[in-house]
């Protein structure tokens, strides 16, 4: 079973409108956990990183939020650009370990 | 500043032909990671390096596979003799201790 599983696998959005996707992870000892965007065509971008103690973090009109007690983070994407359609990628890593554990990614797409 | 730079871009080649993919690494990090991404299984680390030395191969699918990293600024990933079942976008990473992983653009490899 995969350590990072995301939701919705897919989804559709209007221009302008806000949408959250979903993370919830099992890997242990945590360490931290990073959203990456993926545009189609290009390797993955780092958006935000969040740690044990971090509850949110913002860059852009992207904000992360994480709840270390049940495993979860989200990704929130306010006022949508056609520029946000691309895959987001949901990454943890554990204490003491340089594998990553991925997500498949959430794929997202603005329309106008 | 140039990030990480994978070649080739694309690559199309019959089964049972011999496949070398290239990375350069960001200048400075200490490490480098190979990964495969499909549909199916999204992003799955082959081997990654730490100072040009083979830290976890534990992921390369089997001895058809093979990565060598002979300088700080160069890394081969092979496959000899490739199969229609290694069709994927590879990707090459690198980083510093403690910092985000930067993705390459990654190769589609295609084997017919």
């Amino acid at each position: 079973k995969n350590q990072v599983e995301q939701s919705p696998q897919s989804l559709i959005i209007l221009e302008g409108k806000n949408c959250t996707l979903q993370c919830n992870y099992t890997v242990s000892p945590f360490s931290n956990l990073r959203w990456y965007k993926q545009d189609t065509g290009r390797g993955p971008v780092s958006l935000t990183i969040m740690t044990f103690s971090e509850n949110t973090k913002s860059n852009g009109r992207y904000t992360a939020t994480l709840d270390a007690d049940t495993k979860q983070s989200s990704l929130h994407i306010t006022a949508s650009q056609l520029s946000d359609s691309a895959s987001y990628i949901c990454v943890v890593s554990a204490i003491g370990n340089n594998r990553l554990a991925f997500g498949k990614g959430n794929q997202v797409v603005v329309i106008p | 500043d140039a990030g990480v730079i994978q070649s080739p871009r694309h690559e199309v080649t019959e089964m049972g032909q011999e496949v070398t993919l290239r990375c350069k690494p960001i200048s400075g990090h200490d490490y480098l990671f190979w990964y495969r991404q499909t549909m199916m299984r999204g992003l799955e680390l082959l081997i990654y390096f730490n100072n040009n030395v083979p830290i976890d191969d534990s992921g390369m699918p089997e001895d058809r596979f093979s990565a060598k990293m002979p300088n700080a600024s160069f890394s081969t990933l092979k496959i000899q003799p490739s199969e229609p079942r290694d069709s994927a976008v590879y990707f090459c990473a690198s980083s510093s201790t403690g910092e985000p992983q930067h993705f390459g653009d990654g190769t589609r490899l295609s084997i017919l």
